[in-house]
């Protein structure tokens, strides 16, 4: 079973709203992501968690917030977004930490901020 | 830094062969890998190339050159099924996640 499942699928939020996107893998991998993918856009790495600890964050406003409950399951929080951040969002994980090759991606949840 | 180019759009006929080309630009080296996805799905693991020659996966094959830095992504007998965009990615060392090219849109027409 190769599958990261992702709610919802789609979300609209207002720019005072608190949301959560959720993630689950239960392949056992040690290390989950969080893209951001805007149309014709290459995905573009947010956040790494390995070994359920944040190892990476790329820089990420404040406004998303990662939490990562146990080591199948994967959270973003959103609150007070802006119309840009309007976006794809992926979840992802890999076998071997972010040292793995392969990266297993979840559909993705459609967020549009208004 | 890390950088990576591939064409932005290709096009090719149904049952043709299409060469879709990455070049890359990192500090270090661990590794390429090629990525598929479809319009409104997520992005899919193709393949990796860790040492120089041809990985083949049935009508998938990729190659990697380390001393030209450069890989490409060979797609034989297209299908309509093939049309999605195709991102190369790189990873600059055992430490660090993977970095996607900007993905090059192909269009099989019939």
């Amino acid at each position: 079973d190769t599958e990261v499942t992702q709610t919802p699928k789609h979300l609209v939020m207002g720019m005072t709203n608190k949301k959560s996107l959720k993630c689950e893998q239960h392949m056992g991998h040690r290390a989950m992501y969080w893209y951001k993918q805007k149309a014709k856009k290459p995905p573009e790495l947010m956040f790494v968690y390995s070994y359920e600890k944040l190892s990476i964050n790329e820089s990420v406003p404040s406004r998303f917030s990662p939490e990562c409950p146990n080591s199948s399951l994967l959270n973003l929080h959103l609150h007070a977004l802006q119309p840009e951040d309007s976006a794809l969002y992926l979840c992802a994980s890999s076998q071997e930490g972010f040292s793995g090759n392969t990266i297993y991606f979840g559909e993705g949840s459609w967020l549009t901020v208004v | 830094g890390q950088s990576l180019e591939q064409p932005s759009e290709v096009t090719a006929v149904e049952g043709a062969i299409v060469q879709i080309n990455c070049t890359y630009q990192t500090s270090g080296f661990y590794g390429l890998s090629w990525y598929q996805q479809h319009d409104g799905g997520a992005p899919t693991f193709l393949s990796y190339n860790a040492l120089d020659g041809l990985e083949e996966t049935g009508r998938f094959s990729s190659f990697l050159s380390r001393s030209d830095s450069y890989g490409y992504l060979l797609l034989q007998e297209l299908q309509m099924k093939d049309s999605a965009s195709y991102f190369c990615a790189v990873r600059s060392s055992g430490n660090t996640p993977l970095v996607f090219g900007k993905g090059t849109r192909l269009s099989v027409i019939a």
